[in-house]
């Protein structure tokens, strides 16, 4: 499993960029490359996922360059309620009969204030 | 909200009882999946079914520990002999086969506090 490596908290302010970066240096071929959000008190949601290159959503941009060694998640113009912990997480491992087995590291503690 | 519903959300019970969780996923999703969480860190993947079939185990799970998904639909968690170690967020996760390859669909977890 590729491991993974990201700031431990990030500080913003509302309506600015935020740049989150993750390193993962050991990704294989055939990784991809996830994010999820979790909120005090709730399960992870999905962000975004990619590949390589440049994914982009309704809720956030990733970036991918071509060596797929990092990736950086961009939340564009941010709010309060995008305080949260944002994990990064690379491939995962294929279960028998085809599920996947989500690998979380500690994730970065965005806070985002007025 | 996911649409992946957890029951109850909060459990307190002492050392030595045995305690039991529901998670009902998104109707027409085959796998489900039961992660724990303690505070500060990122969850950690217990188990997995698909559909009724119990199909990995992580080593976190031990003998206390069982897990059933008996008509493919719901799911339950069961703790029994419970330690203050135990003491987590219980997550449960839904995902539907063709969709994403990693996107799960995490219900709002259980928190258990064992006194």
């Amino acid at each position: 499993l590729a491991k993974t490596t990201q700031p431990i908290s990030m500080d913003s302010y509302e309506g600015q960029e935020v740049n989150i970066t993750c390193s993962h240096n050991n990704i294989a071929t055939n990784d991809y490359i996830t994010w999820y959000q979790q909120f005090p008190s709730q399960g992870p949601r999905f962000i975004i996922q990619g590949y390589k290159t440049k994914v982009t959503n309704e809720v956030a941009s990733l970036f991918i360059p071509a060596d797929r060694k990092s990736s950086t998640l961009s939340l564009p113009r941010v709010s309060l309620s995008d305080t949260a912990v944002y994990y990064c997480l690379v491939g995962g491992f294929i279960l028998t009969g085809g599920g996947n087995k989500l690998t979380f590291g500690t994730g970065t503690q965005l806070k985002v204030e007025l | 909200d996911t649409g992946v519903s957890q029951n109850p959300r909060h459990k307190i019970t002492k050392r030595g009882q045995n305690v039991t969780f529901r998670c009902d996923p998104i109707s027409e999703h085959n796998r489900l999946y039961w992660y724990r969480q303690t505070l500060g860190q990122g969850p950690e993947f217990l188990t997995y079914f698909q559909n009724e079939a119990q199909l990995e185990k992580s080593r976190l799970l031990s003998d206390r520990f069982s897990a059933e998904r008996p008509k493919g639909s719901f799911s339950t968690l069961e703790i029994q002999r419970t330690e203050q170690g135990d003491s987590a967020m219980y997550l449960c996760a839904s995902s539907l086969g063709s969709r994403s390859y990693n996107e799960q669909f995490f219900g709002p977890g259980t928190r258990l506090t064992v006194l």
